[in-house]
């Protein structure tokens, strides 16, 4: 079974610093993941995926991640915080057959002024 | 275009109750998948329908149920409820049932079990 582990349940960074947050997984054959965001009170907003294209992913907000197939892992940065990026980041995949997310548990990102 | 819309968004039941959510899956989309968020046990799949047919399903009993109708709207059935079944629940619609395609989440209805 696949599973998605996401280190530290909570980052706080300084606006303005670089965001980094972790994201392993475990799976036979590289997966598709994805980065969420939520809000309080809100549903899942998608960052961004890889789907085996490219290993370096833009997303949206100025997030990126990286997939590194060797170190099984799909770490989320930012190089700049803003206030705004405070929520709730989930780290999730899913195999090659099936539409069922499995999801990490989450980081929570506070940001300092 | 609309995105997917959960009703009700708030719902307090009582235990031994049984209650049904709804979900419009954004237009054109074809697979609508449920997800449990708790505190303790965070996101889970619950199932997923793809022309009216559950495709896969998660590790919850068979008090938790649901359908796919034929316009893709779907709804999900919690019988005999019980106080741990207070969560956020999410429903997701894809336009296919691929792996690598885009999950749109709902906001979700906050069930409460009192």
């Amino acid at each position: 079974a696949q599973s998605v582990t996401q280190l530290g349940s909570h980052v706080s960074v300084s606006e303005g610093a670089l965001v980094l947050l972790r994201c392993n997984y475990s799976s036979s054959v590289p997966p598709y993941l994805f980065w969420y965001v939520q809000y309080p009170n809100q549903g899942l907003q998608l960052l961004l995926k890889y789907t085996s294209a490219a290993t370096l992913v833009k997303g949206i907000n100025g997030f990126e991640a990286e997939f590194k197939k060797s170190e099984t892992s799909f770490h989320l940065t930012k190089p700049s915080a803003h206030m705004s990026d405070a929520a709730e980041y989930f780290c999730a995949v899913s195999d090659r057959g099936r539409r069922a997310l499995t999801f990490g548990s989450g980081t929570r990102l506070q940001v300092q002024p | 275009k609309a995105g997917v819309t959960q009703t009700p968004r708030y719902l307090i039941k009582t235990r031994g109750q049984q209650v049904t959510l709804s979900c419009s899956p954004i237009s054109g989309h074809r697979s609508v998948s449920w997800y449990q968020q708790t505190p303790g046990q965070g996101l889970q799949f619950l199932f997923e329908y793809f022309s009216e047919t559950q495709r896969n399903k998660g590790n919850f009993p068979g008090r938790f149920s649901g359908r796919q109708f034929s316009n893709s709207r779907s709804e999900m059935n919690v019988s005999t409820l019980e106080l741990g079944d207070s969560a956020l629940y999410l429903c997701a619609s894809s336009l296919v049932d691929r792996g690598r395609d885009e999950a749109f989440f709902g906001q979700g209805t906050r069930l409460t079990v009192v």
